[in-house]
C-alpha cells in the first residue's frame, strides 16, 4: 500500500463548480498534512497546510479525518487558474529523525469554460 | 526577493557524464532537500541536509552526491552511476527541523541520452 493515495483524475469541472479531492495516508503516526499545487512543467507551491480543526482560506477548505487517515481538499466557485495537479503530502517520521515528507502522486484538475 | 533558485532550467548530458545541478536559498533556511520527480509520480526524496556540514541519504541516494558546505547551497551531483538519471530534479527548504512546510525552487529538467 502506497504511503499516502490520490486519485489521479482528471477532475474535468466547469468553471464556478464545487470539487472536492481526498487524499489516504498509510502512517497513523502522521503529524502534519498539507496540500500543494503544481502547474504543468511548475514546481510544486504550498497550497496549504491542514489542520485537525480544518482551515479555509478562501475558496479552498481542508479538513483532516484522522480516524478514518484521510485528508481533503474543498475547492468552491472554481476558477479557470485553479487547473493544475493537487499533491497531498504528510509527514513521515523516519528512523533519523529526519522529517520529511512523503508527496501524493497528485490529483489533476481540469476547470473548463 | 527571497527565494530559492536553481541552474539551469533544462541541462542535457551524455550517458557516461557526471553532472551538478545547483541550488541557492536566501531564506535563511536551515533544512535542504533534493527530490526527482518522474511523469506521474510522486516526488521522491535523494537527499536532505539540515545543518551545514551535515547531510543524510533519501529513499534513493544510489547514484548521487551531495555537499552542504555553506547553508545557502545545496548542490547535486548526478554520476554515472544513477541507472535512470532523467527526470525533473526539484530542490527544496524549510526554516528548521521544527518545520515541515517546505519550499521550491523552479526545478531543473535533466536529460540524459
Amino acid at each position: 500500500r502506497k504511503e499516502v493515495e490520490q486519485d489521479p483524475g482528471p477532475f474535468n469541472v466547469p468553471e464556478g463548480a464545487t470539487v472536492a479531492f481526498n487524499c489516504t495516508y498509510s502512517n497513523s503516526a502522521s503529524q502534519s498534512f498539507f496540500w500543494y499545487r503544481q502547474d504543468c512543467r511548475k514546481e510544486p507551491k504550498l497550497l496549504m497546510s491542514v489542520y485537525s480543526s480544518g482551515n479555509e482560506d478562501g475558496r479552498f477548505t481542508a479538513q483532516l479525518n484522522r480516524a478514518s487517515q484521510y485528508i481533503s481538499l474543498l475547492i468552491r466557485d472554481s476558477k479557470l487558474s485553479d487547473s493544475a495537479t493537487y499533491l497531498c503530502v504528510v509527514n513521515r517520521k523516519g528512523d533519523t529523525g529526519r522529517r520529511a515528507l512523503t508527496f501524493g502522486s497528485g490529483t489533476r484538475l481540469q476547470v473548463q469554460p | 526577493d527571497g527565494g530559492i533558485t536553481q541552474s539551469p532550467k533544462y541541462l542535457f548530458r551524455k550517458e557516461g557524464q557526471n553532472v551538478t545541478l545547483s541550488c541557492e536559498q536566501n531564506l535563511n533556511h536551515d533544512a535542504m532537500y533534493w527530490y526527482r520527480q518522474d511523469p506521474g509520480q510522486g516526488l521522491r526524496l535523494i537527499y536532505y541536509s539540515q545543518i551545514v556540514n551535515d547531510f543524510q541519504k533519501g529513499d534513493i541516494a544510489e547514484g548521487y552526491s551531495v555537499s552542504r558546505e555553506k547553508k545557502e547551497s545545496f548542490p547535486l551531483t548526478v554520476t554515472s552511476a544513477q541507472k535512470n538519471p532523467t527526470a525533473f530534479y526539484l530542490c527544496a527548504s524549510s526554516l528548521s527541523g521544527r518545520s515541515y512546510e517546505q519550499y521550491f525552487g523552479p526545478g531543473t529538467r535533466l536529460t540524459v541520452t
